[in-house]
């Protein structure tokens, strides 16, 4: 079965520090990873996303590391905010028929100031 | 830029009752999703549309149909409310299959 997993459920950290969020996956056929950023109450928004070509993807705070060999990705977002207070969803897909989108259970991160 | 809008907001019906959701999209994208949130946990696919006279299973599809009216807009009904599927309803549009989605604020299902 196609999986998408992420670790932690939940993260704290305090403001001004480097938040890592991890994600894994089982499919090799996977080559598309976006992270969606949902707040309480409303839908995901696209974040950031990077496909299986590449190690690295970043954008401003945001940062995708990508390991297709171990199949891990992690995002990094550096001098976190309150406002980065949201829950993180890395989904995985691959191209043509395949690309139906599979999400991870996400992580709730919580910026303390 | 668009927006994707979802009627109504909150959704309270009584167990057996058939129950339906609605999205309207305006960046006139050609593929729609409808997701299933359950609290804290991932989003599963329900149903999906291609094109305007597509209509596809997804991975939750049961106790569920769908229709595409036009290009613009994708419905959701549950066709018999369980309170097993109290969850937040996602509908999702892309300018083709594969391509960045875009979610809409979603319909919270309560059942009684």
């Amino acid at each position: 079965q196609q999986q998408v997993r992420q670790s932690p459920q939940s993260l704290t950290v305090w403001e001004g520090e480097t938040a890592i969020l991890n994600c894994s996956y089982e499919d090799s056929t996977f080559n598309y990873f976006p992270w969606y950023q949902q707040f309480p109450g409303e839908g995901p928004a696209l974040l950031i996303s990077i496909s299986s070509v590449s190690d690295k993807k970043e954008d401003g705070r945001f940062t995708i590391f990508f390991n297709k060999r171990e199949k891990k990705l992690s995002l990094h977002i550096t001098d976190s905010q309150p406002g980065d207070s949201a829950t993180y969803f890395c989904a995985a897909s691959g191209r043509g028929g395949s690309a139906k989108l599979i999400f991870g259970e996400g992580t709730k991160l919580t910026v303390s100031s | 830029g668009g927006i994707i809008t979802q009627t109504p907001k909150f959704l309270i019906g009584q167990e057996g009752q058939k129950l339906t959701l609605k999205c309207q999209q305006n960046f006139n994208h050609d593929t729609m999703y409808w997701y299933r949130q359950d609290s804290g946990k991932g989003l599963r696919l329900i149903y999906y549309s291609i094109t305007e006279n597509d209509l596809q299973k997804g991975d939750l599809s049961e106790g569920y149909d769908a229709s595409r009216e036009k290009k613009s807009s994708f419905s959701l009904t549950v066709t018999s409310a369980q309170k097993n599927e109290m969850a937040v309803f996602l509908c999702a549009s892309s300018i083709n299959w594969g391509y960045e989605q875009y979610f809409g604020p979603g319909t919270r299902l309560t059942v009684l």
